[in-house]
């Protein structure tokens, strides 16, 4: 099983370039989120998705656009790269949330991300 | 604002001993997840604890859940090397299509020969 693929695993960016992480899952997963993980902060919620075509803003939505045209791609999106966007991306997906969900977020391999 | 705390956050342990981490959270969740992450590598579940009382265990790994704390636990019994990873909860607060998820910033757990 494939689960969550991220591509790339590894970028380094010029500021102001951008640059688009793809996301797959073929759990066939109604939500998926993008955190970015930063040392001594845990994961943060950039933005997260319900369900095809829908996305919401999370903790740290500046600086990154999503979109979830398919439901099995979530794309996080940078407009013009900052040193502060600097990072690891992961992207996790999971079929249910709230009190209805007994399952975890499956998570990907990460993207390391490197914005000079 | 739900706030996820963790400690110890740095652990240095000898293998064969006993040592608990602890998550406490300032909301009345009764959910929480706990994650394992080796260096470099994606997070890994560990457990799931979905009521007050919840106990779940895994090789040397227990974990539980005391709503009325708003504290989890996380046991190590008998450590070993292979247990050395980073090891985060998760406070679950969603609710209908709304999703909030916080971490905790995390455990780094080395045990030594």
């Amino acid at each position: 099983n494939a689960g969550v693929t991220q591509t790339p695993k590894f970028r380094v960016l010029k500021t102001g370039q951008s640059m688009t992480l793809l996301c797959a899952q073929d759990m066939n997963h109604e939500y998926m989120y993008w955190y970015r993980q930063d040392p001594g902060m845990g994961l943060r919620l950039i933005h997260y998705s319900v369900g095809e075509g829908t996305t919401a803003k999370g903790e740290v939505p500046d600086g990154y656009n999503v979109s979830r045209l398919k439901k099995q791609n979530f794309l996080l999106g940078l407009e013009s790269a900052a040193p502060s966007q600097t990072s690891v991306y992961f992207c996790a997906s999971s079929y249910s949330v709230g009190a209805y969900s007994n399952q975890p977020q499956h998570f990907g391999d990460g993207t390391r991300l490197s914005i000079l | 604002e739900l706030k996820v705390e963790q400690n110890p956050l740095f652990l240095s342990m000898q293998e064969g001993k006993n040592y608990t981490i602890y998550c406490n959270y300032s909301t009345t969740s009764d959910r929480l997840y706990w994650y394992r992450q080796d260096p470099g590598k994606s997070l890994e579940s560990l457990f799931v604890l979905l009521s007050n009382g919840a106990v779940k265990q895994e090789g040397r790994l227990m974990a539980s859940l005391d709503t009325k704390a708003r504290l989890s636990t996380l046991h190590i019994t008998a450590a070993v090397h292979d247990l050395s990873a980073t090891y985060f909860c998760a406070v679950d607060e969603s609710g209908g299509s709304n999703y909030k998820l916080t971490f905790g910033k995390g455990t780094l757990l080395t045990v030594n020969p």
